[in-house]
């Protein structure tokens, strides 16, 4: 069974850093496109950030301030947040995705608050 | 970047209505279109990708269709548990890009 846990989220204050780490059961995240999508409370979902094979990409939002990276060993997929602004305020989820097929599973989501 | 545009934002629907939800690309996107349910509080759950395969799992009352930079979801007998918000995703090119959503409210 496919399985993803976000976790790492916290109240921190503008300027700080987080990591959020999403841990994998039921596949392998590295023959995977593992994404990071946000939501800021009540508002859509956004893309952030996505890590397949040695490649990885951002959304302009986060660019240089956010560092997707994976280890093999642990299955997890991690998210390193940066310079944290308060409109990064949002629930992160990681989602599992393949070419073609994008965010079929996801997992529950962890809250970054962003605030003084 | 591509933009999609999702209309309506919101809509006010009964049970046993059939309902459509359009999504626009600023670009052709071929078919790399996903349509997602959320509830309130809950996690997105994939309904159609590749613009018009069902999920497995989903109800056939469900459905999608279009390509280039036109997409439709169906639901052809809206039922009580469908009230909820319906997001497209293109998935042709990075970023990722999200349309802003419909909200299906009981009329």
């Amino acid at each position: 069974e496919v399985q993803l846990v976000e976790t790492g989220g916290v109240l921190i204050q503008p300027g700080g850093s987080l990591r959020l780490s999403c841990a994998a059961s039921g596949f392998t995240v590295s023959a995977n496109f593992m994404t990071w999508v946000r939501q800021a409370p009540g508002k859509g979902l956004e893309w952030v950030s996505v890590i397949y094979g040695g490649d990885t990409d951002y959304a302009e939002s986060v660019k240089g301030r956010f560092t997707i990276s994976r280890d093999n060993s642990k299955n997890t997929v991690y998210l390193q947040m940066n310079s944290l602004r308060a409109d990064d305020t949002a629930v992160y989820y990681c989602a599992r995705g393949r070419s073609g097929s994008p965010l079929e599973y996801w997992g529950q989501g962890t809250l970054v608050t962003v605030s003084s | 970047d591509i933009q999609m545009t999702q209309s309506p934002s919101v809509m006010s629907a009964s049970v046993g209505d059939r309902v459509t939800i359009t999504c626009r690309a600023s670009q052709g996107i071929s078919n790399y279109l996903a349509w997602f349910q959320q509830k309130p509080g809950k996690v997105p759950k994939r309904l159609i990708y590749a613009a018009s395969s069902l999920q497995s799992g989903v109800p056939s009352r469900f459905s999608g269709s279009g390509s280039g930079t036109e997409f439709t979801l169906t639901i052809s007998s809206l039922q009580p548990e469908d009230f909820a918000t319906y997001f497209c995703l293109q998935h042709n090119s990075y970023p990722l890009t999200f349309g802003g959503g419909t909200k299906v409210e009981i009329k």
